[in-house]
């Protein structure tokens, strides 16, 4: 069964900590996204990946950065957690859009609660 | 920016109705997916459509797409309590060679039994 695993379904974290929250999948994808999610407003790309060491600003990059150092792990960082980004982080990952369908498979979510 | 636009954005039926979801979207597609979410989860795949495509079906899903409006529509037939979710289309837009998902807001289905 084809996965991907969210370290956190639930995080509660204070003003001005570093957050990191970790995604690892188990089907050799070479993309990788995380997305975050909020009421009204659907999912919002923050940063992608298309393979190991590369990383691309999403549409709401702001307060983030990301790590890729292995193919199947892929983090979201955020520097000093604030409370605007309180919020359902969600992770994907799919195959190259080159002759690929380019199905996502997503993790269950991390509600990030940052107080 | 966003993509895809669901409509409406939440749908009530009753159980054995068709539902009717539609989606448009702004710039030229490799393909256009549509996911489903039940409350608090993750995004789970329903159904994928090409940009050379113009119907598809699966089970009780049938996806229409029509590159000349910039428009998708999906339809659930004969529903059940247990499509009760919220249902998302995403457009994965010409970026080179590689894929990159656009999510729209998402449309809350509620079936009533």
């Amino acid at each position: 069964d084809v996965k991907v695993t969210q370290s956190s379904r639930y995080l509660v974290k204070r003003t001005g900590e570093k957050v990191f929250l970790e995604c690892v999948q188990d089907m050799d994808h070479e993309n990788m996204f995380w997305y975050r999610q909020d009421p009204g407003l659907g999912l919002r790309l923050i940063y992608f990946s298309y393979d190991v060491k590369m990383k691309e600003k999403g549409d709401i990059p702001e307060g983030y950065s990301v790590s890729r150092e292995k193919k199947e792990r892929f983090s979201l960082i955020l520097e000093s957690a604030s409370t605007n980004q309180t919020s359902m982080y969600l992770c994907a990952s799919n195959l190259p859009g080159t002759g690929a369908d380019t199905e996502a498979f997503f993790g269950q979510g991390t509600r990030l609660t940052v107080v | 920016s966003q993509q895809g636009e669901e409509d409406p954005q939440a749908l009530s039926i009753q159980e054995g109705e068709n539902a009717t979801m539609n989606c448009s979207y702004k710039t030229s597609i490799n393909n256009l997916q549509w996911y489903r979410q039940n409350s608090g989860r993750g995004l789970v795949h329903l159904i994928l459509i090409r940009s050379n495509e113009r119907e598809k079906h699966s089970g009780r899903l049938r996806v229409t797409l029509d590159t000349s409006k910039k428009s998708s529509s999906l339809l659930i037939t004969a529903s059940r309590a247990a499509d009760t979710a919220s249902y998302f289309c995403a457009t994965d837009a010409h970026t080179g060679a590689n894929s990159k998902l656009t999510f729209g807001k998402g449309i809350t289905l509620s079936v009533r039994p």
